[in-house]
């Protein structure tokens, strides 16, 4: 069976701060997904990685895909209080998705 | 392009009673994954269907179930409703299952 760990489950801090959270898997995907999903609204997608090693930044989220394609994280740098939300990855498969059970980030002003 | 539609977005059954809730695909998109969420976690795989078959299924009793039909829309039913059934219910469509996702907004389902 196919698991992808995430951690922190839960992280409170303040604006301003770096944070980073991690996506770790003993199986190989072929991609993995970043999701933030806000209270009462469906995931939306952050960044896809497909290739090992990738680092994918947007504005002042890096993504990074582990060399062996088994790990991902996610770094916020100066987070801000929109960046509340579940973050959720996800690793493709064999024509399926696994999802993480997310880390809800909380951003205090 | 449109985007996925749930519909209804909110239901309230009782125990023992059953639901059917319908999903509308992006078009063009040939995936639809369903998922449940209860408050504060992640979500949890129900099944996958694509091209009308169902091609992944998750951990759930029998007594959820779906389809998906040529226009690939897709409904989901849950029998014998449960207090614990209790969630959000989220379609998400993709052009292969697994690539991008692209979320509904939900079905909120309370089983009282």
């Amino acid at each position: 069976t196919q698991l992808l760990e995430q951690s922190p489950q839960f992280l409170s801090i303040q604006e301003g701060e770096n944070l980073t959270v991690y996506c770790n898997s003993s199986s190989v995907f072929s991609s993995l997904q970043w999701y933030r999903q806000e209270p009462g609204e469906g995931p939306v997608l952050l960044v896809t990685v497909v290739t090992g090693g990738e680092v994918k930044k947007l504005k002042r989220l890096t993504f990074q895909f582990g060399d062996a394609r088994k790990d991902s994280s996610l770094h916020i740098t100066a987070a801000q209080p929109g960046d509340t939300g579940l973050y959720l990855c996800a690793g493709g498969s064999n024509y399926q998705l696994i999802w993480g059970a997310g880390t809800k980030l909380i951003i205090k002003p | 392009k449109a985007g996925v539609t749930q519909t209804p977005r909110y239901l309230i059954k009782t125990r023992g009673q059953q639901v059917t809730l319908s999903c509308s695909p992006i078009s063009g998109h040939r995936s639809v994954s369903w998922y449940q969420q209860t408050p504060g976690q992640g979500l949890q795989f129900l099944f996958e269907y694509f091209s009308e078959t169902q091609r992944n299924k998750g951990n759930f009793p029998g007594r959820f179930s779906g389809r998906q039909f040529s226009n690939s829309r897709s409904e989901m039913n849950v029998s014998t409703l449960e207090l614990g059934d209790s969630a959000l219910y989220l379609c998400a469509s993709s052009s292969d299952g697994v690539n991008e996702q692209f979320f509904g907004p939900g079905t909120r389902l309370t089983v009282l």
